[in-house]
């Protein structure tokens, strides 16, 4: 089946410093990604769909400047966290979309990322 | 935009008994509504979903319902086991519109023994 990864899985940095997290799909190519955040017992909050080739776009309430997405190719796309404050701790989790069945609507997750900012 | 709404925040059972978790979406337009089981620090994990031309799907102890017209969609587990305890996410699916996933706020399911 489609598979997705993300690096690193866990992240711990001092505030005001910048984080990139990679998110691959391993056996196909992703022409569509998505980043969540998700708190702590909450749900999953879209943060931005990026686009291969195309600049990202992001959720209402989600600074663009803050949270740098590239999507190069069609395998990886990256989230930046510029930097990065305490409240900006949370789990990172990407989805992508096969290229083959982008008509359709199924989504592949990746295994997220913890990201702690001391 | 979509609002899924999803019911209840914690669902405690005894092994053997059925669970059912109510969602209810917002924008008539959706087609697609995956339910997604998550475990503590992992990946949201698809498990079923149905699509606004079926009414009902069934996987094994698994069923998902759906009723277009009063915009809500169930999911039913019978037989739960302890494996079964975690988060379950609802979501709703516009394709042609908003080309994403709104998701419900969760459910903790704790089966016991």
């Amino acid at each position: 089946g489609a598979v997705v990864s993300q690096h690193p899985s866990r992240v711990i940095c001092k505030s005001g410093t910048s984080v990139k997290i990679e998110c691959r799909s391993l056996d196909f190519q992703a022409t569509t990604m998505f980043w969540y955040r998700q708190f702590p017992k909450q749900s999953l909050m879209l943060m931005a769909t990026s686009n291969e080739g195309s600049k990202a776009t992001y959720e209402q309430g989600v600074e663009k400047d803050k949270f740098l997405i590239n999507h190069a190719s069609l395998t990886l796309s990256t989230l930046t966290v510029t930097s990065a404050h305490p409240e900006d701790s949370s789990f990172y989790i990407c989805s992508a979309r096969d290229r083959v069945l982008a008509g359709t609507d199924t989504q592949y997750f990746g295994p997220g990322t913890r990201l702690t900012v001391l | 935009g979509e609002n899924v709404e999803q019911h209840p925040s914690t669902l405690s059972v005894q092994e053997g008994d059925s669970a059912v978790i109510k969602c209810t979406y917002s924008d008539s337009a959706s087609n697609y509504f995956p339910w997604y089981k998550q475990e503590l620090g992992k990946r949201p994990q698809l498990i079923i979903d149905i699509r606004s031309n079926v009414g009902e799907k069934k996987d094994q102890r698994i069923a998902v319902t759906l009723n277009k017209t009063a915009k809500h969609f169930s999911l039913h587990i019978t037989e739960t086991q302890p494996e079964d305890s975690a988060v379950y996410f609802c979501a709703a699916f516009f394709w042609g519109g908003g080309n994403k996933l709104t998701f419900g706020t969760g459910t903790q399911l704790k089966v016991e023994l």
